[in-house]
């Protein structure tokens, strides 16, 4: 199985200001069509994920554009230009590329 | 729009089976198409965790660790994937998901509400 490693795991940021979370998988996760079969997600307090990014760079529908998702092959970053009130709760990375999609172990966003 | 709802059981016992139905509208697993159907789980306060998935040609992919506990099927006629579990253990205790992706490389971009399923006697 690909392992999905996330970090940090806690990460506190104050209203307005950016943050950045990491991911590494175990494998590249670059296919040979070119393509990250990478995923991040957002899990909001009591509520289901919520897809923030695919292929590594691609925001997904409604996503605001303060999100963005970098990286290719092991090492991937979603970053939030400004951290809005709203962005609270536990991101999620997964991988794609092969069966068992594997997910990171989840970083919890808090506001200070 | 598409939607997707999860139904089942919300309590079994050890050693039962689950039965979880996925009801999904807004699209098709019929036709021909990259679109699957996939199930996740969360246990209480911990991570996601994929389980299986289900493509519109019937391909079928499970957890590797689970595989022989799970079975995905769809009914297109109706709409819906089920996704069975047996033998059940208080571990298995959790938040069932269903989630659609439109290929394999879009990500998982509609979700069901979830289901908490909880395994105890």
């Amino acid at each position: 199985d690909i392992v999905m490693t996330q970090s940090p795991l806690s990460l506190p940021v104050t209203p307005g200001e950016p943050a950045s979370i990491s991911c590494r998988s175990s494998q590249s996760l670059l296919h040979s069509d070119g393509y990250n079969y990478f995923d991040w997600y957002l899990q909001k307090p009591g509520q289901s994920p919520q897809l923030l990014i695919y292929s590594g760079s691609s925001r997904a529908s409604g996503v605001p554009d303060r999100f963005s998702g970098s990286g290719s092959g092991t090492d991937f970053t979603l970053k939030i230009s400004r951290v809005e009130a709203e962005d609270i709760g536990i991101y999620y990375c997964m991988q794609a590329l092969q069966t068992p999609y594997t997910f990171g172990q989840g970083t919890k966003l808090e506001i200070k | 729009q598409i939607t997707l709802k999860e139904s089942g059981p919300t309590l079994v016992k050890p050693t039962q089976p689950l039965t979880l139905t996925c009801t999904f509208s807004g699209f098709s697993l019929s036709t021909s198409s990259a679109v699957l159907v996939g199930w996740i789980r969360q246990p209480p306060g911990k991570a996601l965790e994929w389980l299986a998935l289900i493509y519109w040609d019937d391909d079928k992919r499970y957890s590797p660790s689970l595989k022989s506990r799970l079975t995905i099927t769809k009914d297109t006629s109706k709409n819906q994937v089920v996704l069975t579990m047996t033998n059940m253990d208080p571990v298995d205790t959790a938040t069932y998901y269903c989630a659609h992706r439109r290929s394999i490389l879009t990500g998982f971009d509609y979700w069901g509400q979830g289901t908490l399923v909880t395994v105890s006697s």
